[in-house]
């Protein structure tokens, strides 16, 4: 079994409709984060988590909203879905502390008609 | 955007042949890190180095980090065709987040 399990793997859904995007893992790894990827803009960071009762923003948390139920899962959800929120998201973990790697999700792919 | 950027944004080399990416960041950074994602997939860690080293290794792979210029490069030796993928830097400037390039896509043509 994968380390980081995103769920689901592909998403087809409508304008205005909310969706949420699930992420668990197995590593025991405090630190949890969202990214989203498009074409010619890398990864950029969504919301990020250092234990069950921190939540941060990052660079577009915009029409994002996220919840960690424990230490394992971190959830993605987006409100009210719109079509330039089409992307591959990516949940990824990491221990804490400095010179640690980020292990990653194999991703979601979202479309939003 | 606290993002880097890589240069070239696609690179097409013989199997065989080396391939250079470079990365600009913007920001002090604590460590850089090298990451590789097959087409769509999730990315993989491939090598870490700490802002006061200057050059290390790993198997067929060299990165190396100047400061002073906010830049690294991660030098692929004697590619193969498995090392098709695109490439991302990814800075950590206080230990709490992962600022990601916009990645190179490197073809290794066999």
């Amino acid at each position: 079994d994968a380390d980081v399990t995103q769920t689901p793997r592909n998403r087809i859904t409508k304008t205005g409709k909310r969706i949420m995007l699930e992420c668990s893992q197995t590593k025991g790894h405090d630190r949890m984060y969202w990214y989203r990827q498009d074409p010619g803009l890398g990864l950029r960071l969504i919301y990020y988590s250092f234990d069950v009762k921190d939540i941060n923003k990052g660079e577009i948390s915009d029409g994002y909203s996220v919840s960690r139920q424990a230490q394992a899962k971190f959830s993605l959800s987006l409100e009210s879905a719109i079509p330039n929120q089409t992307a591959l998201y990516f949940c990824a973990t990491s221990d804490p502390g400095l010179g640690t790697e980020a292990f990653f999700g194999q991703g979601t792919r979202l479309t939003v008609v | 955007s606290q993002q880097g950027e890589e240069d070239p944004q696609a690179l097409s080399i013989q199997e065989g042949e080396n391939a250079t990416m470079n990365c600009s960041y913007k920001t002090s950074i604590n460590n850089l890190q090298w990451y590789r994602q097959n087409s769509g997939r999730g990315l993989v860690h491939l090598i870490l180095i700490r802002s006061n080293e200057r050059e290390k290794h790993s198997g067929r792979l060299r990165v190396t980090l100047d400061t002073s210029k906010k830049s690294s490069s991660l030098l692929i030796t004697a590619s193969r065709a498995a090392d098709t993928a695109s490439y991302f830097c990814a800075t950590d400037a206080s230990g709490n987040q992962f600022y990601f390039g916009t990645g190179t896509s490197l073809t290794v043509i066999p």
